[in-house]
């Protein structure tokens, strides 16, 4: 079975731009969270989205939105880019549920380079 | 608040040593899970595993083993006779459930070097 996929694996933009991420869940997952990950440090909540609604939200400006589509598969949107904003963006879909947490699994990230 | 506490920056170890990285928790809520994660150098986090708080029984799997201690917000990870395979950063996380809503506070990392 596939896993977790995320495109594009790299992207190199300037500052003031807009970027859009994607990724696609394993199949049967139906939550996806968001992570920003800066070098040397630990993954970092961004969105969490489970049957096409936001149930979770990081301390992250608005710059930042995101949505699930009916086929659970999620775009991150950035917007007025900073440099601070290069990082790798982690993708990680979940079954999901109300009374569990349960694991999460990573796609392999988006590496984004704001100059 | 949720918080994970992971004060071992870098450990470094030659094959075949015993190595255990530390994991302390914050947590106000009497429900919650705790992870491991493992993230080599090719950068994809590799799920380990998953503790809920009623769980308290310690977890053996090969090599790796967990010691989940309640009474002193710990979630301690040993490496039983390590490789060099096991060279990479690893996560402890914790996660709060709030119907429907996860939020996952990862740790700072260790990275784990293990010397040939």
């Amino acid at each position: 079975d596939a896993g977790v996929t995320q495109s594009p694996t790299h992207l190199i933009k300037t500052r003031g731009q807009h970027v859009t991420l994607r990724c696609s869940p394993i199949s049967g997952h139906k939550s996806v969270s968001w992570y920003q990950q800066v070098l040397g440090q630990g993954p970092q909540f961004i969105f969490q989205y489970y049957e096409k609604e936001e149930r979770g939200r990081g301390n992250f400006p608005d710059r930042f939105s995101a949505r699930q589509f009916p086929n659970y598969s999620s775009e991150l949107n950035v917007n007025a880019l900073l440099l601070g904003d290069s990082a790798l963006y982690l993708c990680a879909s979940s079954t999901g549920g109300r009374s569990a947490v349960y694991e999460q699994y990573f796609g392999p990230g988006t590496r984004l380079t704001v100059t | 608040a949720q918080k994970v506490t992971q004060a071992q920056t870098e450990i470094s170890v030659v094959e075949k040593e015993d190595v255990t990285l530390d994991c302390v928790y914050e947590t106000r809520d009497t429900t919650y899970y705790l992870f491991w994660y493992k993230q080599p150098p090719s950068g994809e986090l590799v799920f380990l595993i998953r503790r809920n708080s009623f769980d308290e029984q310690n977890e053996i799997s090969g090599r790796y083993s967990w010691n989940f201690q309640k009474s002193t917000s710990s979630f301690n990870f040993t490496i039983t006779a390590s490789q060099v395979v096991d060279s990479a950063v690893y996560f402890c996380a914790l996660s709060e459930s709030d119907n429907y809503g996860q939020n996952f506070v990862f740790g700072p990392g260790t990275r784990l070097s293990v010397l040939p």
